[in-house]
């Protein structure tokens, strides 16, 4: 099976802007979530997504949104850019109905200059 | 909510010996513990887990134990070679609710 695919994989945006990422999760797997990774604060969650409805969602401003769509895959937004949202955005996606094994995939590294 | 602190953030070992990092988590009701290892430039990789209703899990030389009462849990890596060298994050959850990751444990491995 392929893995958990993320596009695209660099992304250099200006403040103010907005941004699309992308994430096809592994075939089969219905729940997506995505994390914020920056260096030194570990993996910070975002949202999860299960059958395209949003079952879980983490301390983050509303400039940050997402959505899954009817064949699993999942993009979130993140509108009028700032510095600080500089960092690797990670996907995961799972099989088990407690979301708990994730398996990742190599993240989209988003610098706001 | 859920609060999970690991230490130590960096961790330096010879090639041979034993690494152990530990991590604490705040809310009781937790039940599942996995770790997960990030090699340089990849993505994390689940590596052990562990549940609530065991005190502790090997799988070669990686081994994970669980203190419900004092809510820690800990990862053992014994013989350490050059490829342990990573960063290792501990997370916990409960049922369906999101992992909650620790800050992370940077591992380096002298050869």
């Amino acid at each position: 099976k392929a893995g958990v695919t993320q596009t695209p994989r660099y992304l250099i945006k200006t403040r103010g802007q907005q941004v699309t990422l992308s994430c096809s999760p592994i075939s089969g797997h219905r729940s997506v979530s995505w994390y914020q990774q920056t260096p030194g604060q570990g993996l910070q969650f975002l949202f999860e997504y299960f059958s395209e409805t949003q079952r879980n969602k983490g301390n983050f401003p509303g400039r940050f949104s997402g959505r899954q769509f009817s064949n699993s895959r999942s993009e979130m937004n993140v509108s009028t850019l700032e510095l600080g949202d500089s960092a690797l955005y990670l996907c995961a996606s799972s099989s088990d109905r407690y979301n708990e094994k994730l398996f990742f995939g190599s993240g989209t590294q988003l610098s706001v200059l | 909510g859920e609060n999970v602190e690991q230490h130590p953030s960096t961790l330096s070992v010879q090639e041979g010996d034993s690494a152990v990092i530990k991590c604490t988590y705040s809310d009781s009701a937790s039940n599942y513990f996995p770790w997960y290892k990030q090699e340089l430039g990849k993505r994390p990789q689940l590596i052990i887990d562990i549940r609530s209703n065991v005190g502790e899990k090997k799988d070669q030389r990686i081994a994970v134990t669980l203190n419900k009462t004092a809510k820690h849990f800990s990862l053992h890596i014994t013989e350490t070679q050059p490829e342990d060298s990573a960063v290792y994050f501990c997370a916990a959850s409960l049922g369906n609710t999101p992992l909650v990751f620790g800050k992370g444990t940077r591992l380096s491995v002298i050869a």
